[in-house]
């Protein structure tokens, strides 16, 4: 089944700018999910379609994908951004319908 | 407004079974595929099931195929997850999600969980 890696944890000073990826095969080839998870609430999709930001979600959350890597970049990193954040394709060429990624950390130090 | 609401979680023995049902509302339900997604202590997202909008064509991960049973009432707005032989590794929180309308499309909303624990 397909497989999606990111990195375990990312830190970023608050104001900096807090870039996590997200590889998997020809990934390029699929549209990246990210997700929003803090601890004791419900996740939040924050990017679709690999750029597409949905209402409500501020400006500075931007995807991209490109290769084999989908990167989600928060600019401007405030406290509140503290998070999980996972990555998410569906992969039609088997039954496991959706995949995500392992996860990342992101600390605001 | 959007809610998902899930119940029927608690502490189950090894090999028993456990019904899951998520109430929503604030959407047309039927319009929507449905998704269950789980989350173990310390662990991350994992997919579990989904279900197209009619009922008819329902997924699972490997680890749940054959043991768990994806079900969905468009009159009432439910979504079911029946869980049969369960295991000390299918303890989890377990969310109900909302989908798009289709393949490729996002997991829009979910819900705040209920959790499983599978224990002696």
């Amino acid at each position: 089944s397909y497989v999606l890696t990111q990195p375990p944890s990312v830190s970023v000073a608050p104001g900096k700018t807090a870039r996590i990826t997200c590889g998997g095969d020809s990934l390029e080839s699929k549209s990246v999910y990210w997700y929003q998870h803090k601890p004791g609430q419900a996740p939040v999709l924050v990017i679709s379609y690999d750029t597409d930001r949905p209402s409500g979600i501020p400006e500075r959350f931007s995807g991209s994908n490109s290769g084999n890597t989908a990167t989600l970049t928060i600019s401007r990193v405030e406290a509140g951004d503290e998070a999980d954040y996972y990555c998410k394709v569906w992969d039609v060429t088997s039954d496991h319908d959706v995949v995500f990624g392992g996860g990342t950390k992101l600390t605001v130090l | 407004e959007v809610q998902l609401v899930e119940s029927g979680g608690g502490l189950v023995q090894p090999g028993g079974s456990l019904r899951l049902s998520c109430a929503a509302s604030g959407f047309t339900f039927s319009s929507y595929w449905m998704h269950w997604v789980r989350q173990a202590p310390g662990k991350g997202l994992v997919w579990v099931s989904r279900s197209n909008k009619e009922g008819s064509d329902t997924t699972y991960a490997d680890s749940v195929k054959g043991r768990f049973t994806i079900s969905r009432d468009n009159a009432k707005s439910t979504v079911q997850l029946q869980m049969h032989s369960l295991r000390a590794e299918d303890t989890a929180v377990y969310y109900c999600v909302r989908g798009g309308d289709g393949y490729n499309s996002p997991l829009l909303n979910w819900g705040q969980g209920t959790l499983v624990t599978v224990s002696s």
